[in-house]
């Protein structure tokens, strides 16, 4: 089954311990970025990726880091972690047809930051 | 830089009746994509529909079409014989075919549906 995974959907923690939330996906797509969405807020991207080893900002990259050393894992690591931070996070990927097109995406993970 | 609007924050529709949720986007590009997002209370992030912004005909998938006026710049979902499964927040999102950078998604905030019984 096609789909986007991300682990663990479930998470608290305390502010300053680093965590990483993993994200695989199997459709051998190029394409893979992270959103947060917070109420009020919609999704906001954190980062994005165009391929193995190309990584860039989104439109709230602050306080994350991301890599991309193989196509189908695109982990979210925050180093440390802090209150703000406690959102819903979505890892999404597609595929380079015409354009970037359609994203699917994982189930999400909910992190709280104590 | 791109932005998507919905005006709606929430709506609500009979059970069986139809609904119209609205969307407007802005932008200088005349090659993107359009798509509908549903998120029910599981979270997820369902795709519903997509427009391919050089295609004049409008999208459809089963009860749920979309009115696309690329001139006005306007995105709508209707959603016919509305069920209690409908209900959920529905996101209508912008994607330039540029790639890279520009590839990227941006989200209008979401419109809350109801279906009532």
């Amino acid at each position: 089954e096609a789909q986007v995974t991300q682990n663990p959907r479930y998470l608290i923690t305390v502010t300053g311990k680093k965590l990483t939330v993993t994200c695989s996906q199997n459709m051998n797509h190029e394409y893979m970025s992270w959103y947060r969405q917070d109420p009020g807020l919609g999704l906001r991207q954190i980062y994005y990726s165009m391929n193995v080893e190309v990584t860039d900002k989104g439109d709230v990259p602050e306080g994350y880091k991301v890599s991309r050393k193989e196509k189908r894992n695109f982990p979210l690591i925050l180093e440390s972690p802090s209150p703000n931070q406690t959102s819903l996070y979505f890892c999404a990927s597609s595929p380079k047809t015409r354009g970037w097109e359609t994203q699917y995406f994982g189930p999400g993970t909910r992190l709280l930051v104590l | 830089a791109q932005t998507v609007t919905q005006s709606q924050p929430e709506m609500s529709v009979q059970e069986a009746e139809t609904v119209t949720l609205s969307c407007t986007y802005d932008t200088s590009e005349s090659d993107y994509y359009l798509f509908w997002y549903k998120q029910p209370p599981s979270r997820q992030m369902i795709l519903v529909i997509r427009q391919e912004a050089y295609k004049q005909q409008n999208a459809t998938e089963n009860r749920f079409s979309v009115n696309f006026q690329k001139a006005a710049k306007s995105f709508s979902l209707k959603i016919s014989d509305s069920q209690l499964g409908d209900a959920a927040m529905y996101f209508c999102a912008y994607r330039s075919a540029r790639g890279g950078s520009q590839g990227n998604l941006i989200f209008g905030k979401g419109t809350k549906l109801s279906v009532k019984p």
